[in-house]
């Protein structure tokens, strides 16, 4: 079935330091892909989105890019924040449907 | 802007009790879904409703039931809480529209339920 793969954390940066987390995925058909962020206390929200192949979807200075050779999705940053620390989720969408299936999520702590 | 509510954010529950989690959305969304997050485990989905009265199981169903009774409302019901239900609950919603035009979901805060 449908599946996506994180890389465990925590990742921890100093700040200003580059971000790379990785994901990978497994999917039928060529699903829409997404990255969601938890802040400490809240629930997810959007950090951005690809739906097709070769996309990159970028917000906050953030960007991934859908790459279907190597079915993957990896989140990069140039510069970290310190309010950039929270727990960050890849997801696909499901062919056919409304359903988003996440991955495990990888916690980055970034400290002045 | 969106707005999901989920109507507890703590809850402490006894084991056996009838516990409901309750969430309303504001955008009309035709979707409406049912997580839960665990550490190490990412989130799960348990049930979701792609519109009134209707419902579909998702991944992690047992131990647990949904009712869609208006568009905006969609309640986590688990008939007999047990301790292996002890988690952060999150419910979210999306319009209808399939992966083609990469619908993004809306969370709310999440629920913490600790069953003692």
């Amino acid at each position: 079935g449908d599946s996506v793969t994180q890389m465990e954390g925590p990742v921890t940066l100093s700040e200003e330091a580059f971000l790379t987390i990785n994901c990978t995925y497994t999917a039928t058909g060529y699903p829409s892909l997404f990255w969601y962020v938890q802040y400490p206390g809240e629930g997810l929200q959007l950090l951005l989105k690809a739906t097709k192949a070769d996309d990159k979807g970028s917000n906050k200075g953030f960007e991934a890019t859908y790459r279907k050779e190597t079915t993957s999705f990896h989140l990069e940053k140039g510069s970290v924040q310190v309010s950039d620390s929270a727990v960050y989720f890849c997801a696909l969408s499901v062919k056919n449907t409304d359903k988003l299936i996440f991955g495990t999520g990888t916690r980055l702590q970034v400290f002045p | 802007d969106v707005k999901v509510t989920q109507s507890s954010r703590y809850l402490v529950k006894r084991t056996g009790e009838k516990v409901f989690l309750e969430c309303v959305q504001d955008m009309d969304h035709e979707n409406m879904f049912w997580y839960r997050q665990d550490p190490g485990l990412g989130l799960r989905l348990i049930y979701f409703s792609y519109d009134v009265k209707m419902k579909e199981k998702g991944d992690i169903p047992e131990g647990y039931s949904v009712s869609r009774e208006k568009k905006e409302r969609f309640s986590l019901i688990l008939e007999s809480a047990s301790t292996n239900q002890t988690s952060m609950y999150l419910c979210a919603s999306s319009p209808r529209g399939g992966q083609t035009s990469g619908n993004t979901i809306y969370f709310g805060e999440g629920s913490w339920l600790t069953v003692v």
